[in-house]
């Protein structure tokens, strides 16, 4: 059984485009979630989704930021217009209920 | 919200020795508990969790602790081994999906 997978796991950026992150679920897992890591830092809850459906975003910034997980394909995280401070480590989690969340590989985002 | 503190922040142990890690949380609601460990260059990788109606769990070389009157939980590693060196991570949720971590720490393990 495949892990989480994210992808790309290196994205580079100049300010003002937009950075789109992919995560696949394991097989089996309806539930997922996106966290930012900050250099030596702990993980940041972003946003928490199932099919289709956003059901907490309360760790999204308000702006330029967007989460999705549609009913075929992987779960994307938008970033729009990215900013120096964006950069950072984004996991992405999966669960098959709200329950142990297993972590992806992260996408780690350098905006020039 | 969660507010989770994580004590100490680096810790060297000689091979074999045991190693503790503490961490504190603030919101009372919060019932599960997990830990992680985190590679260089990897995601964090689930290594236990306790929920708040069990005060301790072990798995093998590793334990954790739960007191939920003081609000505190640690992570115990007996016998390390060189591959125990990481970055290890408590997390605590109110909710079951919402993880609060704390800052880290960072476990090195001399041979």
């Amino acid at each position: 059984n495949a892990g989480v997978m994210q992808n790309p796991r290196h994205l580079v950026r100049r300010r003002g485009q937009e950075a789109r992150l992919r995560c696949s679920p394991m097989k089996g897992h309806s539930h997922v979630y996106w966290y930012r890591q900050l250099p030596e830092e702990g993980l940041k809850f972003m946003v928490y989704l199932q099919k289709e459906n956003i059901i907490d975003e309360s760790g999204m910034p308000k702006e330029r930021f967007s989460a999705e997980f549609p009913k075929e394909g992987p779960s994307i995280l938008r970033i729009q217009q990215v900013v120096r401070g964006d950069s950072a480590a984004y996991f992405c989690a999966s669960s098959p209920a709200r329950n142990e969340q297993y972590f992806g590989p992260g996408t780690r985002l350098t905006v020039t | 919200g969660e507010n989770v503190e994580q004590h100490p922040s680096t810790l060297s142990v000689q091979e074999g020795d045991s190693a503790v890690i503490k961490c504190t949380y603030s919101d009372s609601a919060s019932n599960y508990f997990p830990w992680y460990k985190q590679e260089l260059g990897k995601g964090p990788q689930l290594i236990i969790d306790i929920r708040s109606n069990v005060g301790e769990k072990k798995d093998q070389r590793i334990a954790v602790t739960l007191n939920k009157t003081a609000k505190h939980f640690s992570l115990h590693i007996t016998e390390t081994q060189p591959e125990d060196s990481a970055v290890y991570f408590c997390a605590a949720s109110p909710n079951d999906y919402k993880l609060s971590f704390g800052a880290g720490t960072t476990v090195t393990v001399r041979a």
